[in-house]
């Protein structure tokens, strides 16, 4: 069965101060991987995508991420938060395959102090 | 800009009282979702539409419907809500699965849903 774990379902920083943000994943195969954020009350938006194409993966806002197969894990980062940046995350993973059904991470809940 | 549109965003019903959810896109896709976030959870897949082809998710309750009478448009009908089908409701969208690529889904605002 393939599933995401986020390792943290808090994380709170200062602004200016990098951000990591922790996914492992599970796949019998290689899948498709994505970030989303979500802040309050709006809907998801796509932060960056892993295609197969390059192990470290530019999002949207300064965001990046690295995949590592060895690891299983797909970290998102950012050298240096934003208050704007507060805000639910979530990894999620396409498995190989036809059906297009996202699994989703349980969220990490960003927090940028001042 | 090409997106996801929900309407209402938010949606006040009673207990009981048939309600439906809408959502439009301009994205021209295939592929149309409907999810039910509650509070403080990942978004929890209902069903989807693969053109005019329903896929219903097998824990989907019986109270749960939908329509989607062209390619823009996906309605979420909700015969007899109960106080915990109070939720976020997202509609994504993706492109045609038989395409080459990898193709992540596009989120709507959500409609939110309050059931008294």
């Amino acid at each position: 069965a393939q599933s995401v774990t986020q390792l943290d379902s808090h994380v709170s920083v200062s602004e200016g101060t990098p951000v990591l943000l922790r996914c492992n994943y599970s796949s019998s195969y290689s899948p498709s991987l994505f970030w989303y954020v979500q802040h309050p009350n709006k809907g998801l938006q796509l932060l960056l995508k892993y295609t197969s194409a390059a192990t470290l993966v530019k999002g949207i806002n300064g965001f990046e991420a690295e995949f590592k197969k060895s690891e299983t894990s797909f970290h998102l980062t950012k050298p240096s938060a934003h208050m704007s940046d507060a805000a639910e995350y979530f990894c999620v993973v396409r498995p190989s395959g036809g059906y297009n059904k996202l699994i989703f991470g349980a969220g990490t809940r960003l927090a940028v102090h001042p | 800009d090409a997106m996801v549109i929900q309407n209402p965003r938010y949606q006040v019903t009673q207990f009981g009282k048939p309600v439906t959810l809408s959502c439009s896109q301009t994205l021209n896709h295939n592929v149309m979702y409907w999810y039910q976030q509650k509070s403080s959870q990942a978004p929890k897949l209902l069903f989807h539409y693969y053109d005019k082809d329903f896929n219903n998710e097998a824990d989907t309750p019986d109270n749960f419907q939908s329509r989607r009478p062209n390619t823009s448009f996906c309605f979420l009908d909700i015969r007899s809500p109960g106080l915990g089908d109070a939720a976020m409701y997202l509609c994504a969208t993706s492109r045609d699965l038989l395409l080459a690529g990898v193709h992540e889904q596009f989120f709507g605002p959500g409609t939110r849903l309050t059931v008294l």
